[in-house]
C-alpha cells in the first residue's frame, strides 16, 4: 500500500538553511493532511496540518504547502536548527473516516 | 500540556501469550486508536474507537485483536494469543472531535512488544 510516499528517507541540511520535505499520495479522496515529527523512542509529535481546501498553511518557522492537481505536498522549515533533526512523516485522512495513512518517512539532519 | 500516556514502554511476552497494552487518552478527547509500527516500517492505522465502540478497523485489527474502555480514562489493546510478527511499536492516539477530515490525533510514546 503506497498510497503516501515520502521518496527521500534522508535529509541532511545545514543550521540556518531551509528544510524542505516532500511528500506524494495516490488517493484523491484524501482532503487532510498532516505533519509530525518523530524522536527515538518516542511517540509522533504533531506539528503542522492543512485541509484540502487551503494550498498554504504556517506556524512559525514551518510551513506546510500543498498542491492537490500534483498530489503533493510539502513541508518548509526555516531557518533549520539542529533540535530539528529528527524524523519526519506526512500522514493523510479522508472524509469518510478517521483513519491516518501514513508515508514512510524521511529522516532529517541538521548541522551545526 | 496535556499527553496521551501508555504503559508500560516495553513488553516482552511468549508466544501464544495474551498481553494487554493500556493507554491514557487527553482527558477531554473523545476518540481513540491505535496505530502499530513493524521495525524499519511504515506507521500502520490498527483501529479507531469512539462511544464504546469500534468505529474503524484496519484488516490487520482481526480477531485476535480488542480494544476496551474499561473506566473513565483508559483505553486497552488486547493480543490473545500472540505472533512473532506481533512484534511492534504500539501507538495509541486521541483526538478531540474525530471529525473526518479536520481533527488532529496526538500520540503517546509507545509500547514496545517484543514476541518470542
Amino acid at each position: 500500500d503506497q498510497q503516501v510516499k515520502q521518496n527521500s528517507p534522508s535529509l541532511s541540511v545545514q543550521e540556518g538553511r531551509i528544510s524542505i520535505l516532500n511528500c506524494d499520495y495516490t488517493n484523491s479522496m484524501f482532503d487532510y493532511f498532516l505533519w509530525y515529527k518523530k524522536y527515538p523512542a518516542e511517540g509522533p509529535t504533531f506539528l503542522i496540518s492543512i485541509s484540502s481546501i487551503k494550498d498554504k498553511n504556517e506556524d512559525g518557522r514551518f510551513t506546510v504547502f500543498l498542491n492537490k492537481s500534483a498530489k503533493h505536498l510539502s513541508l518548509h522549515i526555516v531557518p533549520s536548527q539542529p533540535g530539528d533533526s529528527a524524523v519526519y512523516f506526512c500522514a493523510a485522512s479522508n472524509n469518510a473516516g478517521n483513519m491516518l495513512t501514513f508515508g514512510g518517512g524521511t529522516r532529517l539532519m541538521v548541522k551545526p | 500540556e496535556p499527553e496521551v500516556t501508555q504503559t508500560p514502554s516495553h513488553q516482552v511476552t511468549q508466544m501464544g501469550q495474551e498481553v494487554i497494552l493500556r493507554c491514557v487518552p487527553i482527558s477531554n478527547h473523545l476518540y481513540f486508536y491505535w496505530y502499530r509500527q513493524i521495525l524499519g516500517q511504515k506507521v500502520e492505522f490498527l483501529v479507531s474507537f469512539y462511544n464504546n465502540e469500534i468505529s474503524e478497523k484496519s484488516e490487520i485489527f482481526d480477531d485476535q485483536f480488542s480494544v476496551e474502555r474499561p473506566d473513565g480514562s483508559n483505553f486497552t489493546l488486547k493480543i490473545r494469543s500472540t505472533k512473532l510478527e506481533d512484534s511492534a511499536m504500539y501507538f495509541c492516539a486521541s483526538s478531540e472531535l474525530g471529525l473526518a477530515g479536520e481533527d488532529t490525533q496526538y500520540f503517546g510514546p509507545g509500547t514496545r512488544l517484543t514476541v518470542l
